[in-house]
């Protein structure tokens, strides 16, 4: 079954360094995401990405956030200066058709020390 | 503005007994889908089952069903005979249907635990 890839699994980085979240979406969907989990809590939505531009962003996603489709396969969320409360689980999400679900990837646990 | 409630943070459940985890839901567009999507310790976001608001009938997924109460603004999961493997975190979810590409936003969950 297809599936939404995300690496790295895990990312230490140091506060204020930049990190690039990486993510490959499913061949044939047309509509990508970014949400964060912070530990046991609720799944926020940061992004969506469409036709090669942000359509929506929430107001987690500020200037430190951006998001990118270099290459036609590869979704990137990069954040420039990363602060401590930045650590949580950054998942990938793509979809084709609602009715299939939004299809999640596994996740990369960031943790900024 | 959406809004997903989900009132029951813990639930147990004896296995091969069936469950109900709640949901009730805030919107004021017409068309919208409603989502359930598991997430166990491992971390990942598990799609479960999906509800679209005209759908006349109940969506079901092998042991999962939505009990769908549009008056009521209510997508409960039914899980039927519960397996060790149920354990994790459910999540309801909503996306609005005014864009091919509207998000889909979250409920807070409910941990569910399956007791031999």
């Amino acid at each position: 079954e297809p599936e939404v890839t995300q690496t790295p699994s895990h990312q230490v980085t140091q506060m204020g360094q930049e990190v690039i979240l990486r993510c490959v979406p499913i061949s044939n969907h047309l509509y990508f995401y970014w949400y964060r989990q912070i530990l046991g809590q609720k799944v926020e939505f940061l992004v969506s990405f469409y036709n090669n531009e942000i359509s929506e962003k929430s107001e987690i996603f500020d200037d430190q956030f951006s998001v990118e489709r270099p290459d036609g396969s590869n979704f990137t969320l990069k954040i420039r200066s990363t602060k401590l409360e930045d650590s949580a689980m950054y998942f990938c999400a793509s979809i084709l058709d609602r009715s299939y679900g939004y299809t999640f990837g596994s996740g990369t646990r960031l943790t900024v020390v | 503005a959406q809004k997903i409630t989900q009132t029951q943070p813990g639930m147990f459940v004896q296995e091969k007994e069936a469950v109900t985890l709640d949901c009730t839901y805030d919107t004021s567009d017409p068309s919208y889908g409603l989502f359930w999507y598991k997430q166990p310790s491992s971390g990942e976001m598990i799609f479960l089952i999906y509800q679209g608001s005209y759908d006349q009938q109940n969506a079901t997924e092998g042991r999962y069903s939505l009990n769908f109460q549009k008056a009521r603004k209510s997508a409960n999961l039914v899980i039927s005979a519960s397996q060790l493997g149920d354990s994790a975190m459910y999540f309801c979810a909503m996306s609005n249907m005014k864009t091919s590409y509207d998000k889909v936003i979250f409920g807070p969950g409910t941990s569910l635990s399956v007791i031999p």
